[in-house]
C-alpha cells in the first residue's frame, strides 16, 4: 500500500525567506505526486503535480517541488515567502491502481513579518 | 474550489438521525470521491466512483453510503451507523485519466449534537 509522510507538523518562516515543507512517499510503480493547500475552512487548492518528466516542477503562485527518486521525496519549496502563504499543506501519491490519492496528515506553514 | 459545490456548508445532527451532503459538479468529470478530514489525520477517502452507477468503499466507508445516479452528483449519507461523524467533509473530482488532477469542493462541516 502507498503512503505519505510530512514529517513536520508546522513549519515557521520570515517572510522573504526561502521556505521548504518535506515530504516523503512509498508507493509500488511510478510515482505521481501532488501538492495542495487548505485555508481555513476551505476546501483543497492544487498547486502542483509530478506524472513523469523534469524533476523540478513549476505550479501556482510561485510555488515548486522537486522530484527526487533515489531519495522518495517531494519537497515543496518558494524562493520567498509571504504572510498569505501561510496555510495547511498536503502532499499525496496516487496509488490503488490510480484511483486513490493518499494525503500526508498536513503541514502548517507560519509565514511571520 | 469552483466548479464543485457542497451543501451546505454546515450541518448540524442530533444522534440518531441519518443527514444527506450533497456534491454537484458542472466540470463534466468522471469521477468522484469523498473524504473526511480530522484534525491532525490528513484526508481519509470515504467512497469514490469512477462512472455513474458504480462506485467503491475507501478506506473508511462504515456507517456511510452514497449513490451515484447522475454524472454530476455524487452525494453522501451518514447514516446513524456512524461513531463518530463530527468531522469537515470533502468532495472532489477528477477527468476520466487516473493522473488527471482532483479538484475539491468548499467543504461542509458537520457537527453532531
Amino acid at each position: 500500500a502507498q503512503s505519505v509522510a510530512q514529517p513536520e507538523d508546522q513549519v515557521n518562516v520570515a517572510e522573504g525567506n526561502p521556505l521548504t515543507v518535506k515530504c516523503t512517499y512509498s508507493v509500488s510503480g511510478n510515482p505521481y505526486l501532488f501538492w495542495y493547500v487548505q485555508y481555513p475552512n476551505r476546501g483543497l487548492q492544487f498547486l502542483l503535480k509530478y506524472i513523469t518528466g523534469d524533476n523540478l516542477v513549476k505550479g501556482s503562485y510561485g510555488f515548486e517541488a522537486e522530484f527526487n527518486k533515489s531519495q522518495t521525496s517531494f519537497h515543496l519549496k518558494k524562493p520567498s515567502a509571504l504572510v498569505s502563504d501561510s496555510a495547511l499543506y498536503f502532499c499525496a501519491v496516487l496509488g490503488g491502481g490510480g484511483n486513490k490519492l493518499t494525503f500526508g496528515t498536513g503541514t502548517q506553514l507560519k509565514v511571520e513579518l | 474550489d469552483g466548479g464543485i459545490t457542497q451543501s451546505p456548508k454546515y450541518l448540524f445532527r442530533k444522534e440518531g438521525q441519518n443527514v444527506t451532503l450533497s456534491c454537484e459538479q458542472n466540470l463534466n468529470h468522471d469521477a468522484m470521491y469523498w473524504y473526511r478530514q480530522d484534525p491532525g489525520q490528513g484526508l481519509r477517502l470515504i467512497y469514490y466512483s469512477q462512472i455513474v452507477n458504480d462506485f467503491q468503499k475507501g478506506d473508511i466507508a462504515e456507517g456511510y453510503s452514497v449513490s451515484r445516479e447522475k454524472k454530476e452528483s455524487f452525494p453522501l449519507t451518514v447514516t446513524s451507523a456512524q461513531k463518530n461523524p463530527t468531522a469537515f467533509y470533502l468532495c472532489a473530482s477528477r477527468g476520466w485519466a487516473s493522473t488527471d488532477t482532483q479538484y475539491f469542493g468548499p467543504g461542509t462541516r458537520l457537527t453532531v449534537l
